[in-house]
């Protein structure tokens, strides 16, 4: 079965500094691994996605994250967060397994301090 | 480009009315579409998968006499909570997807808040 844990509930960063929000995943097969980013009341907005092409993604807005087999990992990063980067964001696994469903991680916050 | 759009993004309404809600890829086929219901700060919970001209695949606890879908084209998917309750106030966002394939990513309506008064 495919899981995905992302590792905080909330992370707080200084507006022009380094953003990391960690996710691990579990899965039997290759999965596929995206980022989601959702805003308050809309719904979520694809970033980047991993499907075993390169193992470092880019993405929108700056964002990119990283395939690491050997840990399990797919952490987002940001060089230099901006305010508008404040929002929930989701980490989310698919794999030929689980077929045609994804799975969530439970969100991270993100809030951005000016 | 995958664009979906969903409508209405509000609905306020008396307890025991029926909500349809829709979902539509306005810039693509989406052979396959996705219900979720959003709790207050929590993930989402899916709630049915649709597949354009079959039956939808419901998560086990849905009711399926409660939440209709339907998924009559390959463009739209329609949701109907048949006679609504207090308890089913939450936030509805769909997703669309082009094809089977596990490596697609699924693109997000802006989602539907509805309150039952």
């Amino acid at each position: 079965a495919q899981s995905v844990t992302q590792l905080d509930s909330h992370v707080s960063v200084s507006e022009g500094t380094p953003v990391l929000l960690r996710c691990n995943y579990s899965s039997s097969y290759s999965p596929s691994l995206f980022w989601y980013v959702q805003h308050p009341n809309k719904g979520l907005q694809l970033l980047l996605k991993y499907t075993s092409a390169a193992t470092l993604v880019k993405g929108i807005n700056g964002f990119e994250a990283e395939f690491k087999k050997s840990e399990t990992s797919f952490h987002l990063t940001k060089p230099s967060a901006h305010m508008s980067d404040a929002a929930e964001y989701f980490c989310v696994v698919s794999d030929r397994r689980g077929y045609q469903k994804v799975t969530f991680g439970t969100g991270t916050k993100l809030q951005v301090i000016p | 480009g995958a664009v979906v759009s969903q409508h209405p993004s509000r609905v306020i309404c008396k307890s025991g009315t029926s909500v349809k809600i829709e979902c539509r890829s306005l810039d693509f086929q989406a052979t396959t579409m996705f219900w979720y219901r959003q709790f207050p700060k929590q993930s989402l919970m899916l709630m049915a998968t649709s597949n354009e001209g079959s039956k939808a695949t419901y998560e086990q606890g849905v009711e399926k006499d409660k939440f209709l879908i339907n998924h009559a084209s390959l463009t739209l998917s329609t949701l109907t909570v048949t006679s609504a309750h207090p308890e089913d106030s939450s936030f509805y966002i769909c997703s669309a997807r082009l094809d089977g394939n596990y490596n697609q990513p699924q693109h997000f309506g802006d989602g539907t808040r509805l309150s039952i008064l």
